[in-house]
């Protein structure tokens, strides 16, 4: 399994755009890239998911070049309510997930 | 839908107990369940794969005697925490997977079980 490095900690204001980059030089050709959301005391929540290039949803956008050793989540104009733990993980066929540490965003008025 | 449901939601036990919990795909038939474990202020780290009908496996160093796992319908996993301690303390949460038409790989969470043993 490809092992994830993201920033420990973000800090960003309302209204802001953020990014959070992810790096898996490991990852495998059948390997797809997910993300989730963690507030605490709950589970951790699916955002967005993909393979290659750009993937986008209600809530994200996920951008994979082209050797998807990395990927970036963009969070267009953040509220409060998205200070949680993010966290980028490389499924593979197996389909477990290891967390890594995850990136504590803190998002301020 | 895709609601995963854990219960309880947080128990209290004496040192020595044991203690069960329950992780239930509401609307969906999920083949394979996974139980993490969760620290404060740390990562989520995964224990074990559950497959239905199947025993479980245990990622290494997680004890199978003291975290028996049963998987016996599409829609039911259990924990069970044996002989609990105080260091077995923490949020327990589990996932589940659709092997048919939910998007490839998503995992659906449960809501975490918070266990404190006293």
């Amino acid at each position: 399994l490809a092992k994830t490095t993201q920033p420990i900690s973000m800090d960003s204001y309302e209204g802001q755009e953020v990014n959070i980059t992810c790096s898996h030089n490991n990852i495998a050709t059948n390997d797809y890239i997910t993300w989730y959301q963690q507030f605490p005391s709950q589970g951790p929540r699916f955002i967005i998911q993909g393979y290659k290039t750009k993937v986008t949803n209600e809530v994200a956008s996920l951008f994979i070049p082209a050797d998807r050793k990395s990927s970036t989540l963009s969070l267009p104009r953040v509220s409060l309510s998205d200070t949680a733990v993010y966290y980028c993980l490389v499924e593979g066929s197996s389909y477990k997930l290891i967390f890594g540490s995850g990136t504590r965003l803190l998002v301020r008025p | 839908g895709a609601v995963v449901s854990q219960h309880p939601s947080w128990v209290i036990c004496k040192s020595g107990t044991s203690v069960k919990i329950e992780c239930r795909s509401l609307d969906f038939q999920a083949t394979t369940m996974f139980w993490y474990r969760q620290f404060p202020k740390q990562s989520l780290m995964l224990m074990a794969t559950s497959n239905e009908g199947s025993k479980a496996t245990y990622e290494q160093g997680v004890e199978k005697d003291k975290f028996l796992i049963n998987h016996a319908s599409l829609t039911l996993s259990t924990l069970t925490v044996t002989s609990a301690h105080p260091e077995d303390s923490s949020f327990y949460i589990c996932s589940a997977r659709s092997g048919g038409s939910l998007s490839y790989n998503e995992q659906f969470f449960g809501p975490g079980t918070r266990l404190t043993v006293l």
